[in-house]
């Protein structure tokens, strides 16, 4: 049980242009989703936390306008990264849970977005 | 606020144990560690709630010290599958999110 999924697993888009990126949870009801940011060998980087059917709280100094965050489902979130820039080349991850009172988060595998 | 793990990286032989650690400065509810392999997403090991209690699974185990804000991940008899990154992940009373440590890892040889 407890199985995420993201999609796609690595792109490669052009300076200027947008990408999208999937998060599935396969088998429960994810009520709040996260999405993260890492870079090479540091570690998780909270972006913003969503909750089904309500807007994103994104955290301080990550832009709301660059990174579109969408929860329409209790089983799909969507990140956009917009005009998408060289240094927006990262690791993004993201995770899901049921709203359980212990709050277990489970992690989707990753997209590696490079941006040339 | 980040948590601060110690050591920040460990070599063993297999078979060597390894205790890593997970401080924070502010009040927790519930402790989650998780285990990252090069390239690969976090795969979520075990959670501690506030209580102080301790939790097993299979050979790696952990505790939660409440009051002092100190959780600690034991790995018993290491495998060279143990090998990777070990996150801790805080989150205060009140906070759907989690604020994860900067990482150990962790490196076991034949």
């Amino acid at each position: 049980g407890a199985v995420v999924s993201q999609h796609p697993s690595r792109v490669i888009c052009k300076s200027g242009t947008s990408v999208k990126i999937e998060c599935r949870s396969l088998d429960f009801q994810a009520t709040t989703m996260f999405w993260y940011r890492q870079f090479p060998k540091k570690s998780l980087m909270l972006m913003a936390t969503s909750n089904e059917g309500s807007k994103a709280t994104y955290e301080q100094g990550v832009e709301k306008d660059k990174f579109l965050i969408n929860h329409a489902s209790l089983t799909l979130s969507t990140l956009t990264v917009t005009s998408a820039h060289p240094e927006d080349s990262s690791f993004y991850i993201c995770s899901a849970s049921a709203g359980t009172e212990s709050g277990e988060q489970y992690f989707g595998p990753g997209t590696r977005l490079t941006v040339t | 606020q980040q948590p601060v793990q110690s050591p920040q990286a460990v070599i063993l032989r297999e078979g060597e144990d390894a205790v890593i650690n997970c401080s924070s400065s502010k009040a927790l509810y519930s402790v989650h560690w998780y285990r990252q392999k090069h390239g690969e997403a976090p795969v979520f090991l075990m959670i501690l709630l506030k209580g102080g209690e301790q939790k097993g699974h299979e050979k790696i185990s952990a505790s939660f010290n409440e009051k002092k804000q100190q959780s600690s991940l034991y790995l018993t008899a290491s495998q060279l599958s143990y090998s990777g990154t070990y996150f801790c992940g805080t989150r205060r009373v009140g906070a759907q999110k989690l604020v994860f440590g900067q990482g150990t890892r962790l490196t076991i040889n034949p």
